[in-house]
């Protein structure tokens, strides 16, 4: 069975440059998640999708990160303007529903200079 | 809030040594408790878990039992290996709706 997929696995752009990333979870999850994970810390909820709804979005810092999950799918990250606070792996995850395991992807790794 | 306190890490130790990482939680309700795993360059992957007070969590050596009395999830291996070298999260799930709560992470460090 094919893993969570997330694309690119490293990024490195310039303070308030843009930046998305892409996640692909496995096949018929419907819920899907965003965590940032900063250097020495647990991952933290950003969002998370039920189908192509948003169900928490409480710890997205609105101003600059946007997501969205068009058809209940893929989902994209996007940081604009970046700041260098953002420097961190962003993991995308899966699960069946909402109260069911977790699969984790590989993560993206973005460094803000 | 939710919350999850587990042991500072770097935890080194030399190969067949015992492992216990502390982990302790805060939750309202009656959550489902993980361990995860991140080895070197890869991503989080699931190990154990328990849903209710009492059960064990088991898998590839390890185990964690839910003790509901003193909020805790201690992980548990008796014979570390060099390939166990990774870092180790515990996490909680409340009722309902929610997403996982994570602590900080346990660096383990095996050396041969």
């Amino acid at each position: 069975e094919a893993g969570v997929a997330q694309s690119p696995r490293y990024k490195i752009i310039e303070k308030r440059q843009s930046v998305a990333f892409w996640c692909n979870p496995i096949s018929g999850h419907a819920t899907l998640y965003w965590y940032q994970q900063i250097l020495g810390q647990g991952p933290k909820l950003l969002i998370q999708f039920q189908n192509n709804g948003v169900v928490d979005d409480s710890q997205l810092p609105k101003d600059r990160f946007s997501a969205e999950r068009l058809k209940g799918v893929d989902s994209t990250l996007k940081i604009q303007p970046a700041k260098l606070e953002d420097s961190a792996v962003y993991l995308c995850a899966s699960s069946l529903g909402a109260k069911e395991t977790q699969y984790f992807g590989p993560g993206t790794r973005l460094l803000v200079l | 809030g939710d919350s999850v306190t587990q042991m500072e890490g770097p935890v080194t130790l030399s190969e067949e040594a015992f492992l216990t990482i502390n982990c302790t939680y805060t939750a309202t309700g009656y959550p489902s408790l993980f361990w995860y795993v991140q080895y070197p360059g890869e991503g989080l992957q699931l190990l154990l878990k328990a849903t209710k007070a009492d059960d064990k969590g088991s898998n590839k050596g390890f185990e964690a039992t839910y003790r509901k009395e003193t909020t805790s999830f201690h992980l548990e291996k008796g014979s570390v290996q060099v390939s166990d070298s990774a870092v180790y999260f515990c996490a909680l799930s409340t009722s309902g709706n929610t997403p996982l709560v994570f602590g900080k992470g346990t660096r383990l460090s095996v050396i041969a």
